[in-house]
């Protein structure tokens, strides 16, 4: 068990909806990343968010966002689902803000969208 | 796309062999680190390297880093049935992982 808990762990939507995945760290971890992996892209780096603030952001699109709240949990927001959106979505955590440490990840929330 | 590249794609050893799976990057680096995932599951942290190193050892994993070459390789002696997974290489730079496309490692009992 690495500590981090991401829920739920399924999530079947229709197109069009919207929906959001939630992060909670390890304790004591600042830093929260979010993936997406699908298989043609692989795994995606989307965004960092540190102590509460975003710290780099990857391939998100506009249609997502996130954000990481005073209790260090952190929420994936995803609108405006289209099919290619199906895919394992993943949160890690890490004790620093830099990417120099080992990041510890949860189990990931599996998005269908029909 | 700052994306890493692994090779092979995909690799099937019989148990007791040794498995070699190398990955290329394509910016400097801070560090490099393995990361292990089982079918479906979330990513396990293996080993990081980083950058001002040459090669390092944990248990049964040897990786080797060659930044002239922007490569890494990742050696399993001695390789079990509980080593069947994907196998994923993350170079970062500045704030972010990149993650390599992965090598999907099957050990036949």
């Amino acid at each position: 068990d690495s500590g981090v808990t991401q829920t739920p762990k399924h999530l079947i939507t229709a197109t069009g909806q919207r929906v959001t995945l939630r992060c909670s760290p390890r304790s004591g971890d600042l830093s929260v990343y979010w993936y997406q992996q699908s298989l043609d892209q692989g795994l995606q780096f989307l965004i960092q968010y540190y102590n509460g603030e975003e710290r780099a952001k990857g391939n998100i699109l506009e249609r997502f966002s996130a954000q990481q709240f005073p209790d260090l949990h952190s929420e994936l927001n995803l609108s405006s689902l289209e099919l290619g959106d199906s895919a394992l979505y993943f949160c890690a955590s890490s004790p620093g803000g830099g990417a120099g440490t080992e990041a510890f990840f949860g189990q990931g929330t599996r998005l269908t969208v029909v | 796309s700052q994306q890493g590249e692994e090779d092979p794609q995909a690799l099937s050893i019989q148990e007791g062999e040794n498995a070699t799976m190398n990955c290329s990057y394509k910016t400097s680096i801070n560090n490099l680190q393995w990361y292990r995932q089982n079918s479906g599951r979330g990513l396990v942290h293996l080993i990081l390297i980083r950058s001002n190193e040459r090669e390092k050892h944990s248990g049964r994993l040897r990786v080797t880093l060659d930044t002239s070459k922007k490569s890494s390789s990742l050696l399993i002696t001695a390789s079990r049935a509980a080593d069947t997974a994907s196998y994923f290489c993350a170079h970062s730079t500045g704030n972010q992982f990149y993650f390599g496309t992965g090598t999907s490692l099957t050990v036949i009992p």
